[in-house]
């Protein structure tokens, strides 16, 4: 059973406008949660992650947020640019010692120039 | 630093057939871990190690196995194998947990391995 969700597989975004890509999760259990990007045939990169204490991360042009009660986290990209066209893996970690990740299905983002 | 590095980048099996993949980091990490993705399922954990010597099952562990010998090298096994296991197969790694931080594991480029 699939504990990470992204249910939108694409997202087609304007050139300067804000991309906003989202995911839930099932296990109450998780302790940190990431988005890491991908290009084709290339491995994953990670990208931005927040812990459960918090509510936001921002780093440059990225936003993570997350909502506990909700069990949901949003990734913002502002403003979007061609280059961040790729799929975007959101991945959560549950507090043990081996740092594993249970990743969603991905959302492939398309910024139009 | 080469990263993470995956070898071979492509394979073609016929059912039945054995074949390792090799995955080496040169950032001195602690963990490493095999990944399989599929169409539409995201990524999903075979195998992880916690230090050499050491092997732990994921969430998809049935038909492989793992062996940690050196601390650079992680190696994901197929003893025999099936159309199920056409994927492409990611190796990442990361330093060891400290505290509350979390570490990001980085990931190698993959390997597309097809099953006849």
């Amino acid at each position: 059973d699939q504990q990470v969700k992204q249910n939108s597989p694409s997202l087609s975004v304007q050139e300067g406008r804000i991309s906003i890509l989202n995911c839930d999760y099932t296990n109450s259990m998780f302790d940190y949660f990431l988005w890491y990007k991908k290009y084709p045939a290339e491995g994953p990169t990670f990208l931005i992650s927040i812990s459960s204490i918090k509510d936001k991360n921002e780093d440059g042009r990225f936003t993570v947020f997350l909502n506990k009660s909700a069990k949901h986290l949003s990734l913002h990209i502002v403003p979007s640019q061609p280059g961040d066209s790729a799929v975007y893996f959101c991945a959560a970690s549950p507090k043990t010692g081996a740092n594993n990740l249970f990743f969603g299905t991905g959302t492939r983002l398309t910024v139009i120039p | 630093n080469a990263g993470v590095t995956q070898t071979p980048k492509f394979r073609v099996l016929k059912t039945g057939q054995s074949m390792t993949l090799l995955c080496a980091q040169d950032m001195n990490h602690e963990y490493m871990y095999w990944y399989r993705q599929d169409p539409g399922m995201g990524l999903r954990l075979i195998h992880y190690s916690v230090g050499e010597g050491t092997t732990a099952k994921g969430e998809v562990p049935d038909g492989y196995n793992v062996s940690r010998l050196k601390k650079q090298n992680f190696l994901l096994g197929l003893e025999s194998a099936a159309p199920s296991q056409t994927s492409v197969y990611f190796c990442a790694s990361s330093p060891r947990t400290s505290g509350s931080r979390y570490n990001e594991q980085f990931f190698g480029p993959g390997t597309r391995l097809t099953v006849l």
